[in-house]
C-alpha cells in the first residue's frame, strides 16, 4: 500500500521560503513521477509541478520563477520549495504519485501552510 | 495556463443521474486522453475516480463513468447517493507537458 506524508513548518513569514517534504512508503521513488498541488482555503486545486528522479522537473508556468521540486532517492522523499511567499500562498499543500495514465492515484493527507508575520 | 471550465454546482435527487462537464481546449483535453476526475469531501484529500478519460480505479463503483467529446470531458454519476455529495475536479495533461485542474464542481444531493 503506497502512502505519502507531507511534513514541514505550518507557519512561514512573508518574503521567506516555504519548504515541505513528502515521505513515500510502500513504493520505490525511482518508479514514478511525483507531484505537488495546493489548495487555498475555500478554493480549487492548483497543480504546482512534478519530478522524476532521472529528469528535469516540470513546473506550473505561473509559479516557475519561485518553485523548486526535487527528489532525494536515499530517503525516499521529494521536496517542495517556494520562494518569496505572500499571503496568497496560504494553502493546504498536497503531495501525490502519478500513475501511468497521467492520474494522481495516491495522495498525502495535506499540510496547511499559513503565510503570516 | 487557464483552469479548465466546470459548472460551479450540479444537483440531483437520490437515485438520479447527473453529469459534470469539463471544458478545455485542443491544447489539453482535446489533444490527449489523459483526463482524470477527483472527488473531494470537506477537509479530506482528493480521491481519484476516473483516469484516461473513462477508466475506473480498481474497486471503484461502476456508478461513476467518464467520457470525452472534442474539448469537453464529462463525469456521470448514476444512482446518486448521499455520500456522493462532494466537490469534483477534472484534470488534463497539456501540450506544454504540464497539468491543469478544473475550477471544481460542488455536487448537491437534494
Amino acid at each position: 500500500q503506497v502512502q505519502l506524508q507531507e511534513s514541514g513548518p505550518g507557519l512561514v513569514k512573508p518574503s521567506e521560503t516555504l519548504s515541505l517534504t513528502c515521505t513515500v512508503s510502500g513504493d520505490s521513488i525511482d518508479n514514478s513521477y511525483w507531484s505537488w498541488m495546493r489548495q487555498p482555503p475555500g478554493r480549487g486545486l492548483e497543480w504546482m509541478g512534478h519530478v522524476h528522479y532521472t529528469g528535469r522537473p516540470k513546473y506550473n508556468p505561473s509559479l516557475q520563477s519561485r518553485v523548486t521540486i526535487s527528489v532525494d532517492t536515499s530517503k525516499t522523499q521529494f521536496s517542495l520549495r517556494l520562494n518569496s511567499v505572500t499571503a496568497a500562498d496560504t494553502a493546504v499543500y498536497y503531495c501525490a504519485k502519478f500513475g501511468n495514465g497521467g492520474q494522481l492515484d495516491y495522495w498525502g493527507q495535506g499540510a496547511l501552510v499559513t503565510v503570516s508575520s | 495556463q487557464s483552469a479548465l471550465t466546470q459548472p460551479a454546482s450540479v444537483s440531483g435527487s437520490p437515485g438520479q443521474s447527473i453529469t459534470i462537464s469539463c471544458t478545455g481546449t485542443s491544447s489539453d483535453i482535446g489533444g490527449y486522453n489523459y483526463v482524470s476526475w477527483y472527488q473531494q469531501h470537506p477537509g479530506k484529500a482528493p480521491k481519484l475516480m476516473i483516469f484516461e478519460v473513462s477508466n475506473r480505479p480498481s474497486g471503484l463503483s461502476n456508478r461513476f463513468s467518464g467520457s470525452k467529446s472534442g474539448n469537453t470531458a464529462s463525469l456521470t454519476i448514476s444512482g446518486l447517493q448521499a455520500e456522493d455529495e462532494a466537490d469534483y475536479y477534472c484534470s488534463s495533461y497539456t501540450n506544454s507537458g504540464t497539468y491543469v485542474f478544473g475550477d471544481g464542481t460542488k455536487v448537491i444531493v437534494l
